[in-house]
Parts: C-alpha cells; sequence; structure tokens
C-alpha cells in the first residue's frame, strides 16, 4: 500500500527562521512527488513537481528535494505570508491516477 | 476568472437527500477528478475521469457517484447523503496529454448532512 508520512504536523518559527518539512514515501513505481500549499477554507494551490532522485525544484523562499525514501521542502528566511498547511502527494505509474496525499504540516510564521 | 469552479461552494443537507455537486474547468484539460479532506486526514480520491466515456472509482467511492457530461464538466453525487460525508470537496483537473500529471484544484465545496 502506496503511504505518504508528513513530519512535523506543525512548526511554529519566526519571521525568518529558516527550517525544513519532511516528506516520506512508500509506493512503489513513483511516477512524480508534488508540494502544495493550503490556505483555511480553500483548494491546494500547486508549488512543485519532483520526478526523480536528486531532482531539485526553487520558488522564491521555497526549495523542493527529491530522495529515493523522502523529498524535503525548506523554507528560507520565511514571512508570515508563508503560513500555511504544506501537503505532499505522490503518483504512482500504472493505470491509476489519482494522488495519494500526506495529512500536511501546518506552519505558522510569527512576526 | 478562475480555471476550475465548483458550486455551490456551501451546502447544508439532511440526511437521506441527494445532492449533486458540480465542477467546470477553463484549462482545456483531459483529465478531472474529485476528493474529499477531513479534519485530520489527506485528501482521498473518490473518483477520476480521463475522459468523457472513461471513469474509474477512487479509494472512497462507495455512496457516491460521478457523471462526465463534457470535458470541462465533472459532477459528484450523494444519492442518499449520510452524516459522515459532511466534509470538504475538491474538484481537480490535469493535463496528461501534455504529459504534465500536477493536478490543479478547485476552491472547493463545503458539505454539511445533517
Amino acid at each position: 500500500e502506496d503511504q505518504v508520512t508528513q513530519s512535523p504536523e506543525a512548526l511554529r518559527l519566526q519571521e525568518g527562521e529558516s527550517s525544513s518539512l519532511n516528506c516520506s514515501y512508500t509506493v512503489s513505481g513513483l511516477r512524480g512527488l508534488f508540494w502544495y500549499r493550503q490556505d483555511p477554507g480553500k483548494g491546494p494551490e500547486f508549488l512543485f513537481t519532483l520526478y526523480s532522485a536528486g531532482e531539485e525544484k526553487e520558488k522564491e523562499r521555497l526549495k523542493a528535494t527529491l530522495t529515493k525514501k523522502e523529498s524535503f521542502l525548506h523554507i528560507t528566511a520565511p514571512k508570515p505570508e508563508d503560513s500555511a498547511t504544506y501537503l505532499c502527494a505522490v503518483q504512482v505509474g500504472g493505470g491509476a491516477d489519482g494522488l495519494t496525499f500526506g495529512k500536511g504540516t501546518h506552519l505558522i510564521i510569527q512576526p | 476568472d478562475a480555471d476550475v469552479t465548483q458550486t455551490p461552494r456551501n451546502r447544508i443537507t439532511k440526511t437521506g437527500k441527494r445532492i449533486m455537486l458540480e465542477c467546470s474547468q477553463t484549462k482545456g484539460h483531459d483529465r478531472m477528478y474529485w476528493y474529499r479532506q477531513d479534519p485530520g486526514l489527506g485528501l482521498q480520491l473518490i473518483y477520476y475521469s480521463f475522459d468523457v466515456k472513461d471513469i474509474n472509482k477512487g479509494e472512497i467511492s462507495d455512496g457516491y457517484s460521478v457523471s462526465r457530461q463534457a470535458q470541462a464538466k465533472f459532477s459528484l453525487s450523494l444519492e442518499s447523503a449520510i452524516p459522515n460525508q459532511t466534509a470538504l470537496y475538491f474538484c481537480a483537473t490535469s493535463d496528461f496529454r501534455q504529459g504534465r500529471y500536477e493536478q490543479y484544484f478547485g476552491p472547493g465545496t463545503r458539505l454539511t448532512v445533517t
């Protein structure tokens, strides 16, 4: 069974305090790993797709990396507007097409 | 205008009622999906559609049905709503024909079954 585990469940940082969120996965035949941002009461907003170990993607203060067992979302010098829940999801190859999501990391950046 | 829209945005209904949630997209994507989100749980896939003629069950399809009326429209029905179907429902799309696997989500429908 495909599994995605995110840690920590919640993280509180001071503005400017860099940190990393973890997503570990157990799947057979990874097609892609995805990071999303979700604000309260809204739909997930796509951030990154990673396809193979060693791949990295960057967007503003966020950087996503991928190994064969886990992915990290690094946040550098965060601002209060980066506060949100960050979701990790995987998609496997073959006929099925949905995403398997982790439960998310709730990130709070305090001014 | 939003690329993926969902109606209604909020709905309160009673146990046993039939209800339909609708999703429309202007992105021109071929694949569409329905997910539900419950507090403390990840999003779970209900149904997905490769195109108008191809509908597939996800991991939690019991109690739900779907219809792909056109490439741009995908509706989710609860034939006889029950309280444990109270959740946030999201529609999503992907441009699989172009080799893009990421999914784009709508704003969600908050459904309460009393």
